[in-house]
């Protein structure tokens, strides 16, 4: 079967880092996607990562293994508008992304 | 921009009643999608539209139906709601053969259904 697991909650101070990890297991894999929504809102693209390794972009970094089904998404310099939920996806092999049921991050001050 | 609009924002709806949850974008995208999302639950995919013209079925279908009459607009329809079916729906859009396959998602409809 499908699945994604993810932590269903998070606590971290403002200014830490903080990683959220992800595992995947879906039928092919055409990618491993990372959202963010805010209560109430949408969910809004983050990050994409198709090969091993380590993608950068600002505060956020996500990395992926593929061989482990494994991804995470770290956070740097913690500010308080990152209070989010933090969703994973894996891109199927009919590229249907199948999601996590994400990481509520509650961010202390 | 308007990028991707859903209506209504927000819908109280009697139990075997039928609606229709309008969703519009103006990205000209060739795929469109049907989520919802349940606490606890990740997104839940109802159904697709990988172009204009053809529809295919999600996780979830049962109760719903869509129709892709062109590129822009693609309403989802409960013929007659249930309960099980309160929840909130996002719309979503992507460029299928894009670099990153990234789906954009419209503000979001709540239903509930009594």
């Amino acid at each position: 079967g499908q699945n994604i697991d993810q932590p269903t909650e998070m606590t971290a101070t403002e200014g830490a880092i903080v990683q959220i990890n992800c595992t995947y297991q879906t039928s092919g894999f055409n990618g491993l996607f990372w959202y963010q929504q805010h209560a109430g809102e949408a969910p809004t693209f983050l990050s994409y990562n198709v090969l091993d390794g380590l993608e950068e972009k600002g505060r956020f970094s996500s990395f992926l293994s593929r061989s482990k089904g494994y991804s995470y998404l770290l956070l740097k310099e913690l500010q308080m508008k990152d209070s989010a939920s933090y969703l994973c996806a894996s891109m199927d092999s009919n590229y249907q992304l199948i999601w996590g049921a994400g990481t509520k991050l509650i961010i202390k001050p | 921009t308007a990028g991707i609009t859903q209506a209504p924002t927000s819908q109280i709806l009697a139990a075997g009643r039928s609606m229709t949850l309008r969703c519009t974008q103006d990205m000209r995208h060739n795929a469109m999608y049907w989520y919802r999302q349940d606490l606890g639950l990740g997104l839940r995919l109802i159904h697709y539209s990988n172009t204009a013209g053809t529809t295919g079925k999600g996780e979830v279908p049962d109760g719903y139906s869509v129709s892709r009459a062109n590129t822009d607009d693609f309403p989802l329809t409960l013929a007659s709601a249930v309960p099980s079916q309160t929840s909130v729906y996002f719309c979503a859009t992507s460029e299928v053969g894009a670099e990153s396959n990234e789906q954009f998602f419209g503000p979001g409809t709540r239903l509930t259904v009594l």
